[in-house]
C-alpha cells in the first residue's frame, strides 16, 4: 500500500533550527511536496522536491532523497508565526497525492 | 485576485438532511479537487476533476456526487448525510502550467452532522 509517515507533533524554541522528517511509499514517485496549514486555515504551498537534493527558500529548505524514501523541511530562525502543521505529501505514478497526517509543530518562546 | 472561494464556511446538518458545498476559482485552472480532512490523518481526495464537464472517483466517494458544469465551479453533494462525514471539507484547483502543479485551496468547509 501506499504511505506516508510523519512526526505527529513537535516542540522547537523562537530562533532556533527545526527538522522534519517524512518518509513515503507510494506506486511510483512523481515529486515530494511540502504544506504549512495554520490552525483553521488552508494548507498553503512551501516547496516541491522531484529530483534529490537541497531546495532553499529563505528560511525554508527542503531536501529529498528518492533512493531512500525521505524527505524532509528544515526551518531556520524560528518565529512564532512558523507554528503550524506541515503536510508532507508524495505524487504517485497516476500524479496522484498521497497525503500525510502532518506534523504540528509548536514554537516556544 | 479571489483564488478558490468555498461556501458555506460552517453547516451543521441532521443525519439524511443534503447540502451541496460550493466552490468557486478564478485562476482559470482546469483541474479541481475535493477532499476531506479528519484528525489524525491525511487528507484524502473524495472526487476530483479535470476539466469542465468531467468527473472522478478519488480515494472515499462513497456518500457524495460532484458536477462541474461550469470550469470555474466544482460543487460537492451530500444526498443522505451521515454523522461519518463530519469532516472539514477542502477544495483546491490545479496549476498545470507550473512545473510543481501546486494546489491552491479554498478556506474550508467545516460540517457536522448530528
Amino acid at each position: 500500500g501506499q504511505n506516508i509517515d510523519q512526526p505527529t507533533e513537535m516542540t522547537a524554541t523562537e530562533g532556533a533550527i527545526v527538522q522534519i522528517n517524512c518518509t513515503y511509499q507510494t506506486s511510483g514517485f512523481n515529486g515530494l511536496f511540502w504544506y504549512q496549514q495554520h490552525a483553521g486555515e488552508a494548507p498553503t504551498f512551501l516547496s516541491y522536491n522531484v529530483l534529490d537534493g537541497l531546495e532553499e527558500k529563505g528560511r525554508f529548505s527542503s531536501f529529498l532523497s528518492r533512493s531512500k524514501g525521505y524527505s524532509y523541511l528544515l526551518l531556520k530562525e524560528l518565529q512564532m508565526k512558523d507554528s503550524a502543521s506541515y503536510l508532507c505529501a508524495a505524487k504517485d505514478s497516476n500524479y496522484q497525492l498521497i497525503w500525510g497526517a502532518g506534523t504540528k509543530l509548536i514554537i516556544k518562546p | 485576485n479571489a483564488g478558490v472561494t468555498q461556501t458555506p464556511k460552517f453547516r451543521v446538518l441532521k443525519t439524511g438532511q443534503s447540502m451541496t458545498l460550493l466552490c468557486a476559482q478564478d485562476m482559470n485552472h482546469e483541474y479541481m479537487y475535493w477532499y476531506r480532512q479528519d484528525p489524525g490523518m491525511g487528507l484524502r481526495l473524495i472526487h476530483y476533476s479535470v476539466g469542465e464537464g468531467t468527473t472522478a472517483k478519488g480515494e472515499v466517494p462513497d456518500g457524495y456526487n460532484v458536477s462541474r458544469l461550469k470550469k470555474q465551479n466544482f460543487l460537492l453533494g451530500l444526498e443522505s448525510a451521515a454523522p461519518s462525514q463530519t469532516s472539514v471539507y477542502f477544495c483546491a484547483s490545479q496549476d498545470l502550467l507550473s512545473g510543481a502543479n501546486v494546489l491552491t485551496f479554498g478556506a474550508g468547509s467545516r460540517l457536522t452532522v448530528l
